[in-house]
């Protein structure tokens, strides 16, 4: 398969918690990125790890890495219903730009 | 900059009919992408582009789709003939390469819903 793999498929939590979202690939990289996805719209880039950076942060977003391990997870701090959207990792090989199945999240009032 | 621009944003055509769908994507950026998603097999790259130039089309399914840059404004994804497996949707996505960096932030089209029928 050409995609990353992320778990899990789905998450539901409550407004206020924390979600953590997970992205294993395969292959090396240049950086790593997550993307938002609203039902019926066009992907929204959140974030861009580059491949010797361990973690970064953007607003309520955590994003870190470990090439080591070949993964990387996305936080989102105290969640509000407005962050219920499908949450996609992407991999970057030599500007190949490479997408993992998503992450459905619900966050629910 | 209006962003990543898509046409058409609905279609519906009859199987074996011939399918054209178009880009025009952010001025300045040299790297072009094309998508397809479906619940089955979520966001699969088809073909991307880099300085127009074809890079990697191993993700285009069979010879029935083919994808252009005729220049850095606009690109084609045409699929002939069309069957009902083709349904999906599809988008453009454009990013811009930096000297000693490959790969920035890609941006999106609002995407084309192609139904086959």
């Amino acid at each position: 398969s050409q995609q990353g793999e992320e778990d899990p498929q789905a998450l539901s939590i409550q407004e206020g918690e924390n979600a953590t979202m997970n992205c294993s690939y395969k292959t090396s990289i240049n950086n790593l990125q997550w993307y938002r996805q609203n039902s019926g719209r066009g992907l929204v880039h959140l974030i861009l790890i580059r491949s010797n950076e361990r973690e970064k942060h953007s607003g309520r977003l955590r994003v870190t890495l470990d090439t080591s391990k070949k993964s990387s997870s996305l936080l989102i701090t105290a969640s509000r219903a407005a962050d219920t959207a499908s949450y996609f990792c992407a991999i970057n090989q030599g500007g190949k730009l490479i997408f993992g199945q998503g992450t459905e999240l619900s966050v629910k009032p | 900059d209006a962003g990543v621009i898509q046409s058409p944003r609905h279609e519906v055509t009859e199987m074996g009919q011939e399918v054209t769908l178009r880009c025009k994507p952010i001025s300045g950026h040299d790297y072009l992408f094309w998508y397809r998603q479906t619940m089955m097999r979520g966001l699969e790259l088809l073909i991307y582009f880099n300085n127009n130039v074809p890079i990697d089309d191993s993700g285009m399914p069979e010879d029935r789709f083919s994808a252009k840059m005729p220049n850095a404004s606009f690109s084609t994804l045409k699929i002939q003939p069309s069957e009902p497996r083709d349904s999906a949707v599809y988008f453009c996505a454009s990013s811009l390469g930096k000297q000693g960096f490959i790969g920035t932030e890609a941006f999106f089209g609002q995407g084309t819903r192609l139904t086959v029928v």
